[in-house]
């Protein structure tokens, strides 16, 4: 079936540090979305992205929508505490009722 | 406020005895959705239900069992829980219809109910 490879699986980085995340997948997807968990809460929708090549800010988060409409990624810059928590992709396809989630990057940010 | 609400939050219960998880959105959503978190393994889709008295098998759908009598409400249901089902669930809805090419939004989660089956 559909699966989607998230990396890396866990990152410790320092406050005020830029982060990358991605994910990828053999299957083509016709949207792909970001989410972040904060402990103990539900996902979080955090950028939604619809069509290929396309790039997308929220504040310090940008991601963008890989142009073979195989990946994405998630840049987060000048990371904060608050960032912490774990971070999830997902995507979906034009012929299938499925959003198909990553297995989530954990994000810890030191002060 | 617009949210998806799950009960209880924390759950134990034994081998065999039957429970049900409730789901309530207030969002008027037509698409709900079950999904199962467990270390590693990311989210995974146990049922999810396009409108009323429309369900479908999602990937792991061995187990359980759900009901959309209402819109609003889609209780997950297990009949004679094991320990394997021990998990974190969420219920999730959207306002998306699925066959719809350019979807605009995403999935509204729940805040989870911690299962542990002993």
């Amino acid at each position: 079936g559909q699966q989607l490879n998230q990396s890396p699986q866990s990152m410790f980085i320092q406050e005020g540090e830029d982060v990358s995340m991605n994910c990828t997948s053999s299957s083509i997807f016709n949207t792909w979305l970001w989410y972040k968990q904060d402990p103990g809460e539900g996902p979080v929708l955090l950028i939604a992205l619809y069509k290929a090549g396309e790039l997308t800010s929220n504040g310090r988060l940008t991601a963008q929508f890989g142009i073979t409409r195989k990946d994405s990624f998630l840049n987060i810059s000048a990371s904060i505490p608050s960032d912490v928590g774990i971070y999830f992709c997902a995507a979906r396809s034009y012929n299938t009722d499925k959003l198909i989630f990553g297995t989530g990057t954990r994000l810890q940010v030191f002060p | 406020e617009a949210q998806v609400t799950q009960n209880p939050r924390y759950l134990i219960t034994v081998t065999g005895k039957k429970l049900t998880v409730t789901c309530s959105q207030n969002m008027n959503h037509e698409y709900m959705s079950w999904y199962r978190q467990d270390p590693g393994l990311g989210l995974r889709q146990i049922y999810y239900s396009m409108n009323v008295e429309v369900t479908d098998k999602g990937d792991v759908p061995e187990g359980y069992k759900v009901s959309r009598k209402e819109k609003r409400n889609f209780p997950l249901i297990l009949e004679s829980p094991s320990p394997n089902q021990t998990s974190l669930y969420f219920c999730a809805s959207s306002s998306e219809t699925p066959d719809t090419a350019y979807s605009r939004y995403g999935y509204t989660f729940g805040s989870g109910t911690r299962l542990t089956v002993v």
